[in-house]
C-alpha cells in the first residue's frame, strides 16, 4: 500500500514561533510533493510544491524534501492565528497522475 | 487569478437518486480529476480525465460513477444510484500538466438521506 504519512496533532505553536510539520511516504517512486492547507468545510489550497531535494522558500513557508529518507517537511515561519488550519501533505508517484494525500496535521497558532 | 468552479455547493438527495455535480476547470488546464472527502477522513482520488478519456481511476470509481465533459468549459461527475456512503465533500481539481500542482475548487457538499 503506498501511504503518505503524517502526524494528525493537534500541534499548538505560539503566534510568532515556528510551526515544523512532517510528512513520510512509503513509495520511493514518488516524484512531486505538495503541502495544502484546508481550512474546517473548504477545499485544499496549495501552499508549496517540491520536487528535488533540498529546500524551497516562498515567503514564510520553507519545504524540504529528503527522498534518501523518504521524507518532506513544512516550516512556517512567524507563525500567525490566520495559520490555524489542518496541513496536508500530497505526493504524486511516478507513472500516476493523482494525488495521494496523508491524513493532515491539525495546526493551532496560539495568540 | 483563474479558479476552479464548483456548483451546486451543497447537494442533498435521497439514497437511490441520480445526482450530478458539476465543475468548471481552469479554462487553458487540460487535467481534470474528481477528489472526495468524507467528514473526518483524508481526501481521497476518484477518476482523472485528459483527452476526452478517463486515464485513471481508483477502486472507489466503480460502475455507478461516470464523468463526462460535455462542452468545452463543463466537466461533471454522476451518481447513478446513490448510497448513504457517498455522503462527503466532491472536489474537482485541474491542472495544465500530468505530475504538477492541481488546483482545486471550492467542494460540493453531498449529503445522502
Amino acid at each position: 500500500q503506498k501511504e503518505v504519512e503524517q502526524n494528525s496533532g493537534p500541534l499548538s505553536v505560539p503566534e510568532g514561533a515556528i510551526a515544523s510539520l512532517n510528512c513520510t511516504y512509503s513509495d520511493r517512486g514518488s516524484q512531486s510533493f505538495f503541502w495544502y492547507r484546508q481550512y474546517s468545510g473548504k477545499s485544499p489550497e496549495l501552499i508549496m510544491s517540491i520536487y528535488s531535494n533540498g529546500d524551497k522558500e516562498d515567503g514564510r513557508f520553507t519545504a524540504q524534501l529528503n527522498k534518501a529518507s523518504q521524507y518532506v517537511s513544512l516550516l512556517i515561519r512567524d507563525s500567525q492565528p490566520s495559520d490555524s488550519a489542518t496541513y496536508l501533505c500530497a505526493v504524486i508517484n511516478f507513472g500516476n497522475e493523482k494525488l495521494t494525500f496523508g491524513t493532515g496535521t491539525r495546526l493551532t497558532i496560539i495568540p | 487569478e483563474p479558479e476552479v468552479t464548483q456548483t451546486p455547493s451543497h447537494q442533498v438527495t435521497q439514497m437511490g437518486q441520480e445526482v450530478i455535480l458539476r465543475c468548471v476547470p481552469i479554462s487553458n488546464h487540460l487535467y481534470f480529476y474528481w477528489y472526495r472527502q468524507i467528514l473526518g477522513q483524508k481526501v481521497e482520488f476518484l477518476v482523472s480525465f485528459y483527452n476526452n478519456e478517463i486515464s485513471e481511476k481508483s477502486e472507489i470509481f466503480d460502475d455507478q460513477f461516470s464523468v463526462e465533459r460535455p462542452d468545452g468549459s463543463n466537466f461533471t461527475l454522476k451518481i447513478r444510484s446513490t448510497k448513504l456512503e457517498d455522503s462527503a465533500m466532491y472536489f474537482c481539481a485541474s491542472t495544465t500538466e500530468s505530475a504538477v500542482t492541481q488546483y482545486f475548487g471550492p467542494g460540493t457538499r453531498l449529503t445522502v438521506l
